[in-house]
């Protein structure tokens, strides 16, 4: 159950797009079609984004999108706004368990 | 509205015990699985255990299988984590979240608990 890597940070202007990339084993991210994403701003319980990969729950903006390949999952944020900067976490099933990211932290330049 | 309000956290002495509740409300506890999720102080989240809708079923992660126990009354709308033998790396916010393989779509805000001498 080792966490799943993720970069410690990213960055991005207004407007641009940044990449969170969750990089797991063929037993957890590249095993199932259990990924999701969460969103936790300081103090604030984590929020989710993305669930089973791409899915995004009823109003979560279409500006957040998820993919996977193999392995590694990732979640782009696209038309950066302030209100994004925030810890970012990854998590997957992994049979009896599920694990998280290790989380990135974005900067909105 | 869906709430989740997690209450039992406080300073407990290595090798000491404490039992977590969580109150659900807003919603039908026994259509989901529930999970608990920790953030050590200034780290990040780590998944710690979860049950099926009906109880039939748990999970626990490495670091706390065998002392840590999940359970849940879904008469009472209630999820527990009873933590024995702890230790200072159980020192965390717990968090309860609606789910149970990934899709925790709503959270509460957390009970800490300090494991200190």
């Amino acid at each position: 159950q080792s966490a799943l890597t993720q970069p410690p940070s990213a960055s991005g202007s207004p407007g641009q797009s940044v990449t969170i990339s969750c990089t797991g084993t063929s037993s957890d991210v590249g095993g199932y079609k259990y990924v999701s994403w969460y969103q936790q701003h300081p103090g604030k319980a984590p929020k989710l984004l993305i669930y089973e990969v791409s899915k995004r729950p009823s109003g979560v903006p279409d500006r957040f999108s998820g993919s996977k390949s193999g392995n590694t999952a990732s979640l782009t944020v696209s038309g950066l706004q302030a209100e994004d900067e925030a810890d970012y976490y990854c998590c997957s099933h992994a049979g009896r368990s599920n694990v998280f990211g290790t989380g990135t932290k974005v900067t909105v330049l | 509205e869906v709430q989740l309000v997690e209450s039992g956290g406080g300073v407990v002495r290595p090798g000491g015990s404490l039992r977590l509740s969580c109150a659900a409300s807003g919603f039908t506890l026994d259509d989901y699985g529930m999970t608990w999720v920790r953030q050590a102080p200034g780290k990040g989240l780590e998944w710690v255990s979860g049950i099926t809708s009906n109880g039939g079923g748990t999970g626990y992660a490495d670091s706390v299988r065998g002392r840590f126990t999940i359970s849940r009354d879904n008469a009472k709308n209630s999820l527990f984590l009873l933590m024995n033998s702890l230790r200072g790396e159980d020192t965390a916010l717990y968090y309860c979240a609606r789910g149970i393989t990934g899709r925790y779509d709503h959270w509460g805000q957390g009970t800490l608990v300090t494991v200190s001498s």
